[in-house]
Order: structure tokens, then sequence, then C-alpha cells
């Protein structure tokens, strides 16, 4: 069956460092990626999409790469900030079918002053 | 933030009572979504509507119901609660049913079903 890995343990990281958050995918060759960004208490909010031919996307600090060998998106978060802390989600798609992202459950990001 | 409201926001129920969950958008896209979220699962779709009357299951359901009348709203029933489905529900919507149309999310409406 189709399966979204992230990681369940927080991150926790410096203020100023880079974030690396992992999403892994099996039995899918999605053909895009989008990735979320919750904060408690409130609904996901849209960061970034990237597409099968497309190996990296940037936007601002955010960087996100879709390797399909591997099965993986990397997303990263440059010089990093307290304000960055919440939970990242990630939403493989597949084309052909219903185009709907099927979410994975998310990693904790926690960025220390 | 895109005008999507949700209602009631919060709700405590009794197992075995109908609940009815709305969204109301402003942004006239055509898709929208509703989706449950408890720990350990993360984001589940339970139905989806592609226009007004045009509905189809999402991944977990079973003991929902959907509607959809007009563009601007999406109603989620629960005809018989259980404790089971105690849960953050969340509705969303989208411009484009196509992989690159992003998702915008409701505030969300917490139901507890004692």
């Amino acid at each position: 069956s189709q399966k979204i890995e992230q990681n369940s343990e927080a991150l926790n990281i410096q203020e100023g460092k880079t974030a690396t958050l992992t999403c892994n995918y099996t039995n899918y060759s999605p053909a895009y990626l989008q990735w979320y960004r919750q904060d408690p208490g409130r609904g996901p909010v849209f960061l970034l999409l990237i597409r099968e031919n497309e190996k990296e996307k940037r936007k601002e600090r955010l960087k996100v790469t879709f390797d399909t060998t591997l099965k993986q998106s990397l997303f990263h978060i440059t010089a990093s900030q307290p304000a960055d802390s919440a939970t990242y989600l990630c939403a493989p798609i597949l084309s052909g079918g219903s185009y709907i992202p099927t979410f994975g459950r998310g990693t904790s990001l926690i960025v220390h002053p | 933030d895109a005008g999507i409201t949700q209602s009631p926001r919060h709700k405590v129920t009794e197992t075995g009572t109908p609940v009815t969950l709305r969204c109301h958008q402003t942004e006239n896209h055509r898709y929208m979504y509703w989706y449950r979220q408890d720990p350990g699962h993360g984001l589940r779709l339970i139905h989806y509507s592609y226009g007004v009357k045009d509905t189809d299951k999402g991944e977990v359901s079973d003991g929902y119901s959907v509607s959809r009348s007009k563009t601007e709203d999406f109603l989620l029933t629960l005809e018989s609660a259980t404790s089971s489905q105690t849960s953050v529900y969340f509705c969303a919507i989208s411009e484009f049913r196509q992989g690159e149309g992003e998702q915008f999310f409701g505030p969300g409406t917490r139901l507890t079903v004692l």
C-alpha cells in the first residue's frame, strides 16, 4: 500500500542554522509534491510545490528537492528563526487520479533562540 | 487568508446524535474537501466535491455524508456520531484539481463525541 514517512520525532535546531526535513514515500510515483506548514490549532498553509521533472525549487529561505529515484523529498529552511517553529507536512500527489494530496503525518520543527 | 469559514468551531455531542459541520467559502473555488486530523494519522480525506452536487468519497468516508447545493457551501454530516469520530475536522478549497492546485484550509472544527 502507499505509504508516506516523515520523522515523527521533533527536530530541534538553533536559530540561524539550516533545518532539513525528510519525506519518504513508498509504492508511489507522485507527479507533484506539496509542502505545508501547520501551526498549533490552525489549518495547514501551503508553502511550495515541486514537480517530478524538477530537482529543486526555492522560495526565499525555503528549498525543496525531489528525488524520484530515492523516492524522497527534502525540505530545507535556511537561516532558521524561532518563528519557523511549526509542523511541516509533505503531500505527494499522483497524476492520472484524483490529484488530491495525500498527507504525511508531519514533522515538528523547534527553533531555539 | 483565503475566505474560508467553518462552523461551529467547537462542538460536544453525544453518541448517536446527528451532527452537521458547515464549510463556507467566498473564493468561488470549484473544489472543496473535508479532512479529519487525528494524532498518529495526520490528515485524512473524508469526502470531496468537484462542483455543485458533485461529490466523491475519500479514504475514510464510512459514517459520513456530504452535500453541496451551492458553490460556496459544503456540508459534512455525521448521521449518528460515534466516539471514533472525535477529531479535528478541516475544510479545504482549491481552484484547480490538478496537482498544482494548492489547497487553502479553514480554521478547523474540534468535535468531541461523548
